[in-house]
Parts: C-alpha cells; structure tokens; sequence
C-alpha cells in the first residue's frame, strides 16, 4: 500500500541506550520529515530533507541524527535516549516541485518511552 | 520567527451545527496552508490544503477561509458529525521547507 511506514510502533528504552525509528515511503517524495508530538502539544520538526544525501536540522534537532541515503528510507537516530526524548515520533513526507506540492503524508507514529 | 497559533485550544458543538476553528500564522511570506485531523493514537490525517494565492477552498463539507491581509487561516466543517471529534492541527509551509504546526485544537462533538 502506498504511504509513509513507520517502524517500530512501540519501544521502551533505558536512559543512555540507543535506537533508530525506521521511516520509509513508496510515492518516491523527494522532502521527508521528523516530527515528535509531547503530550496536549502540537507537532515539532526535529530533522527535514529535501532529497537523498541532504539533510537540515529543524527546530529541536539536539539529540537526534538523520541520514538520507535513498529517496525511500529516511532513519532518525537516537545515540544516548534521554527520558525528555520520551515523545510520540511521525515522519511525513510530500513532493515538491517548483509550482507543485503533493498532500503531505504521514506515518502512524512510534510511541518511545525512555525509562 | 515563524509561528502559528490558535485562537482556541478546544471547541464544543452539538451535532448538526456548523464548526469554525481559526488560526493565525505570522509569517507572511508562507504560500501553502494545510488543515489535519488527528485522532486519538493516530497520525495526522490531511483535510484539505489552500495556496495563498487563494482566499477560499471547499471541500466535502469543510471550506478553508485565508485571509492574507490580516494572516488568518479557518476551517468550517458543515453539519458537524461525532466522527468529526478530533484535534485539528493548521500548518504554513513556506516554499516547501518546514511545516509549521499550531499546536492544535480539540473539537469535541456533544449529542
């Protein structure tokens, strides 16, 4: 099915432990994104990239990396989880061209917890 | 910098009116506006999306209103269902860099 998959949909990590959120999208978009959504709060970016091999920081970026090695796949990297990293994480994504912008897909989201 | 914000963070109705949720956003030079929905435990789901070029956009049964001059976005969504309960999230997007997200509102359907 066309879309944005998100995996995995649950995690529990230990301070100091690290992991990565899977994201991946078959609509051959070229600008990905990650968001993470604290409770009662709105969305907040942490990374964008606009195509493969280009990645930018976005608001709350400090914590987290990002490759972008194909158009598919954009992973976020989490090195040391932190308990305020504890947030519900969405990757999103849409095709821009210069006069033309596709609906913005999301993914289901991944609940991680960080005891 | 950049931000978007809501006029109201929740919004009672009673099934069958008509609900109005705003948004203000700051940055002028945003060009593309987008309407969510999301559910509980759920994703952002898109409902509808206006370019700045554009004061008005109908949907099925939701319009979105832009009003550029004084930097106000509106979702209206017709005869308000209880499947309509959700928190609506409006973003700007300018020139396909960011997302800007508000940080929501809760519309909540009564009997």
């Amino acid at each position: 099915n066309a879309g944005v998959t998100q995996t995995p949909k649950f995690r529990i990590l230990k301070i100091g432990q690290s992991m990565t959120l899977q994201c991946t999208q078959d609509m051959n978009h070229n600008y990905m994104y990650w968001y993470r959504q604290d409770p009662g709060m709105g969305l907040k970016l942490i990374y964008y990239s606009v195509g493969a091999g280009i990645t930018d920081k976005g608001e709350v970026p400090n914590g987290y990396n990002v490759s972008r090695s194909t158009t598919e796949d954009f992973p976020l990297r989490l090195e040391l989880a932190a308990p305020s990293q504890t947030s519900v994480y969405f990757c999103a994504s849409i095709l821009r061209t210069d006069r033309h912008y596709t609906e913005a897909f999301f993914g289901q989201g991944t609940r991680l917890t960080v005891v | 910098g950049e931000s978007v914000g809501l006029h109201l963070p929740t919004l009672s109705v009673q099934e069958g009116d008509n609900s109005i949720i705003n948004c203000a956003y700051s940055n002028s030079a945003s060009d593309y506006f987008i309407w969510y929905k999301q559910e509980s435990g759920k994703g952002p789901q898109f409902i509808i999306d206006i370019r700045s070029n554009m004061d008005k956009r109908q949907g099925q049964r939701v319009t979105v209103l832009l009003n550029k001059t004084v930097k106000h976005l509106s979702l209206q969504i017709a005869a308000t269902q209880p499947g309509d309960s959700a928190v609506y999230f409006c973003a700007e997007n300018n020139y396909g860099q960011n997302f800007v997200f508000g940080p929501g509102t809760r519309l909540s359907v009564l009997p």
